[in-house]
């Protein structure tokens, strides 16, 4: 069974880009979930979709954002890129899609660099 | 709020236990562990549920304390093997959906 799938692993943009992010989740899966790992915050949540919505979003700025497809694939969006925003994006999906959270499987990530 | 875990780090030789601790502020309904090598993905190692039930995979075990809202995981015997990051994820009692709130992580290096 392949595991969640994120595209691309590794990436450079400069400051005011956009990016694109994409995640393929385990087949069957539904719950696609988006989190930020940096050295200094840890593991934060961006945003959770479920049926192509988006049922639950984190603290970001509206620069963040994402999309689910008919498919649960699902893609986030940076636009106007900071500094800041260099970090490993993690996405994670999951089968369990009722009442509260069910075991997440992450994928290895998007390494994101802003120069 | 982020909850709190500790130790940030800790050393083991072999065969040696240790205890890492998450504290949170809220009132949970779960508490997750999962663990990141490095240049990985985390992987999920339990969840322990208000109430008592509890889920898990491997030969990891353990706690939440409901009144406190803290969880402690007790690596027993520790393999080389369980070195790498440990994380804990909460989640609150009005949350719905798939959504973690995450601590620090405390970096566990077993050596032989």
């Amino acid at each position: 069974k392949a595991g969640v799938t994120q595209t691309p692993r590794y990436l450079i943009k400069t400051r005011g880009q956009q990016v694109t992010l994409s995640c393929s989740p385990i087949s069957g899966h539904r719950s696609v979930s988006w989190y930020q790992q940096t050295p200094g915050q840890g593991l934060q949540f961006l945003f959770e979709y479920f049926s192509e919505t988006q049922r639950n979003k984190g603290n970001f700025p509206g620069r963040f954002s994402g999309r689910q497809f008919s498919n649960s694939r699902s893609e986030m969006n940076v636009s106007t890129l900071e500094l800041g925003d260099s970090a490993l994006y993690l996405c994670a999906s999951s089968l369990k899609v009722t009442a509260n959270t069910g075991e997440l499987f992450f994928g290895e990530g998007s390494r994101l660099t802003v120069l | 709020q982020q909850p709190v875990q500790s130790p940030q780090a800790v050393i083991l030789r072999e065969g040696e236990d240790a205890v890492i601790n998450c504290s949170s502020s809220k009132a949970l309904y779960s508490v997750h562990w999962y663990r990141q090598k490095h240049g990985e993905a985390p992987v999920f190692l339990m969840i322990l549920l208000k109430g008592g039930e509890q889920k898990g995979h491997e030969k990891i075990s353990a706690s939440f304390n409901e009144k406190k809202q803290q969880s402690s995981l007790y690596l027993t015997a520790s393999q080389l093997s369980y070195s790498g990051t440990y994380f804990c994820g909460t989640e609150s009692l009005e949350a719905a959906g798939n959504k973690l709130t995450f601590g620090g992580g405390t970096r566990v290096l077993v050596k032989p």
